[in-house]
């Protein structure tokens, strides 16, 4: 139990464009998802944390019009990384809370976002 | 605020050493801690993890304690195997709100042949 999935577990795009990555919990509700970034050789930062039907909260720092994030199911959430350009380029991780375990976070495998 | 303070690496030990990889963190409240393991390319997988005090938490020959009066959560292994070698990060869940994770800075092993 507890599986997480991330779609596309990589994507490669030009500077400008937009991508969207989705995060699913397969087998529980998810309440609640937060969507990570690991730079090479770092640790996760915490982007956003999005509760299902309502708008995400963002970390400081953290550019909301650029990074757009949807939780509109109690199963996915989606993170829209609009106009990206090369400083985007990051592994992106996604996790969900909800109605298994003890608060306790699940991860999905990530995805690879390469900006040219 | 919340922070988890891991020891640098990257640690390279050999096949059958002993590991040590130490985590202390610094927490309101009575947070939950967790070890997460990341091999390249891929994303976290939870090692381990206690929930309070004293707890023991173990898995595939890491164990790691909760200890309350050091605030420290240190991962170790009796028997590293070169299948160890990945990224070991130290993580704390806040104890109110939205229990969001604090993770640590990560220590790579590497465990040689």
């Amino acid at each position: 139990g507890a599986v997480v999935s991330q779609h596309p577990s990589w994507v490669i795009c030009k500077s400008g464009t937009s991508v969207k990555i989705e995060c699913r919990s397969l087998d529980f509700q998810a309440t609640t998802m937060f969507w990570y970034r690991q730079f090479p050789k770092q640790s996760l930062m915490l982007m956003a944390t999005s509760n299902e039907g309502s708008k995400a909260t963002y970390e400081q720092g953290v550019e909301k019009d650029k990074f757009l994030i949807n939780h509109a199911s109690l199963t996915l959430s989606t993170l829209t990384v609009t106009s990206a350009h090369p400083e985007d380029s990051s592994f992106y991780i996604c996790s969900a809370k909800g109605t298994i375990g003890y608060n306790e976070q699940f991860f999905g495998p990530g995805t690879r976002l390469t900006v040219l | 605020g919340n922070s988890v303070t891991q020891m640098e690496g990257p640690v390279t030990l050999s096949e059958e050493a002993f590991l040590t990889i130490n985590c202390t963190y610094t927490a309101t409240g009575y947070p939950s801690l967790f070890w997460y393991v990341q091999y390249p390319g891929e994303g976290l997988q939870l090692l381990l993890k206690a929930t309070k005090a004293d707890d023991k938490g173990s898995n595939k020959g890491f164990e790691a304690t909760y200890r309350k009066e050091t605030t420290s959560f240190h991962l170790e292994k009796g028997s590293v195997q070169v299948s160890d070698s990945a990224v070991y990060f130290c993580a704390l869940s806040e104890s109110s709100g939205t229990y969001k994770y604090i993770f640590g800075t990560g220590t790579r092993l590497k465990v040689l042949a």
